[in-house]
């Protein structure tokens, strides 16, 4: 069964500083990524995906993430933090053998409070 | 377009009581996911729909039913509520399957009392 982890349940960051939030994960075989966000009493939002192809993978609002197969590791970052970016992050993953289940696995989430 | 909509968006319930929670979408989304949210857990899939009149069982599927008798619309239904189903409910549809971005509701906070 695929399992992700979010070390971290709470990331601080000043504005203006760049910031990571991390992911690893755990799948048999090759995987499909994914960063969500979610702002207070609003359901999830896309920021980006890996699926194939250039490790680092950008995405919506300046964010951007790499993945790293020999680490298990999708970290996402952004080089220089909006106050707006406070949020709560999700890192998902799914299978690529999933066949018809096409279930995607998420992780507890990190929320990123950026102080101005 | 609405893109994908839940009602209600909030609900107090009793023990035992049942209700349906009922989620819409827009898009001609093939997939549909009926999701929970608990604190510290992230999001849980309770059941989902791989196309009109088609359910399957997600990883928390005890307690709940769920009908897809249209496309576009997706029924989560508590026949006999718990306090442990205390939460907050995410629809979510796409197009694809897991490889496809999707597209969450804004949400259900259920409480059981």
């Amino acid at each position: 069964a695929q399992s992700v982890a979010q070390p971290e349940d709470q990331v601080n960051v000043a504005e203006g500083n760049p910031l990571t939030v991390k992911c690893t994960y755990s799948v048999s075989g090759n995987p499909y990524l994914f960063w969500y966000v979610q702002y207070p009493n609003r359901g999830l939002q896309f920021l980006l995906k890996y699926i194939t192809g250039d490790n680092l993978v950008k995405g919506s609002y300046g964010f951007e993430a790499e993945f790293n197969k020999s680490q298990t590791s999708f970290h996402l970052k952004k080089p220089s933090a909006l106050v707006s970016d406070s949020a709560l992050y999700f890192c998902a993953v799914s299978p690529i053998s999933s066949g018809s289940a096409r279930q995607l696995t998420f992780g507890s989430g990190t929320q990123l409070t950026v102080l101005p | 377009n609405a893109g994908v909509t839940q009602t209600p968006k909030f609900r107090v319930l009793k023990t035992g009581q049942s209700m349906t929670l009922l989620c819409a979408q827009d898009m001609n989304h093939e997939y549909m996911y009926w999701y929970r949210q608990d604190p510290g857990m992230g999001l849980r899939l309770i059941h989902y729909s791989v196309g009109e009149g088609t359910t399957a069982k997600g990883e928390v599927p005890d307690g709940y039913n769920v009908s897809r008798l249209k496309k576009q619309n997706f029924l989560l239904g508590l026949e006999s509520a718990a306090p442990s189903q205390t939460s907050v409910y995410f629809c979510a549809s796409s197009y694809w399957g897991s490889t496809d971005t999707q597209y969450f509701g804004p949400g259900t906070r259920l409480t059981v009392l």
